[in-house]
């Protein structure tokens, strides 16, 4: 069975730092890997995919993610952390073998002035 | 161009009673799919509709969950008989032919069973 995990219910830094959102997947074939952002009242957004190709990938709004086959991470980050990118981050990951996407139970990122 | 949209917004009932939520995915999008999200949580597929084949119902939670979509447009949720648990946002997604990796959500549908 697919699941994803963010161990982080929270993450909190302070703008211009750099800041990470931890996802961790398990799945039993190749993995598709998403980044979502929920901003308040709103959908969700996507941010970024893995599919296949460079393990660095780059996503909108000046985000990347590191997909890290031997530690089953999919991590996200930024290098300079701005308080307009306070919102909910949602990892998800699709089974090739699926079209369903199974989702993480979000992190709520706070950026302070 | 326009996204998805879903209606209504918001809506309060009733314990027991049955409500209708709706689903406009983007013109042209042949697959869509809903899921919930209760407060705190991440979100839980429902189900999965795409093209003409027969939809993915593997994520409704029980009987009183259904939907339908009309050929490659609108899609409805229903529950019948509301519980309190049923008190969630409820997502629409949809995605292009062949895209299936990428998909685009909606507002949601704020659903509060009183």
């Amino acid at each position: 069975a697919q699941s994803v995990a963010q161990p982080e219910d929270q993450v909190k830094v302070a703008e211009g730092n750099p800041l990470t959102v931890k996802c961790t997947y398990s799945v039993s074939g190749n993995p598709y890997l998403f980044w979502y952002v929920q901003y308040p009242n709103r959908g969700l957004q996507f941010l970024l995919k893995y599919i296949t190709g460079d393990n660095l990938v780059k996503g909108s709004y000046g985000f990347e993610a590191e997909f890290n086959k031997s530690q089953t991470s999919f991590h996200l980050k930024k290098p300079s952390a701005l308080v307009s990118d306070s919102a909910l981050y949602f990892c998800a990951v699709r089974d090739i073998r699926f079209q369903k996407l199974v989702f993480g139970t979000g992190t709520r990122l706070l950026v302070s002035p | 161009g326009a996204g998805v949209s879903q209606s209504p917004s918001n809506k309060v009932t009733e314990k027991g009673k049955d409500v209708e939520l709706r689903c406009d995915p983007i013109s042209g999008h042949t697959a869509l799919y809903w899921y919930r999200q209760r407060l705190g949580q991440g979100l839980e597929f429902l189900i999965y509709f795409q093209g003409n084949s027969a939809p993915d119902k593997s994520g409704l939670p029980s009987d009183r969950f259904s939907a339908e979509r009309t050929g490659e447009s609108v899609s409805t949720l229903t529950i019948q008989r509301t519980q309190q648990e049923d008190s969630a946002v409820y997502l629409c997604a949809s995605s292009p032919e062949g895209r299936t990796d990428t998909q685009y959500f909606g507002p949601g549908t704020r659903l509060t069973v009183l």
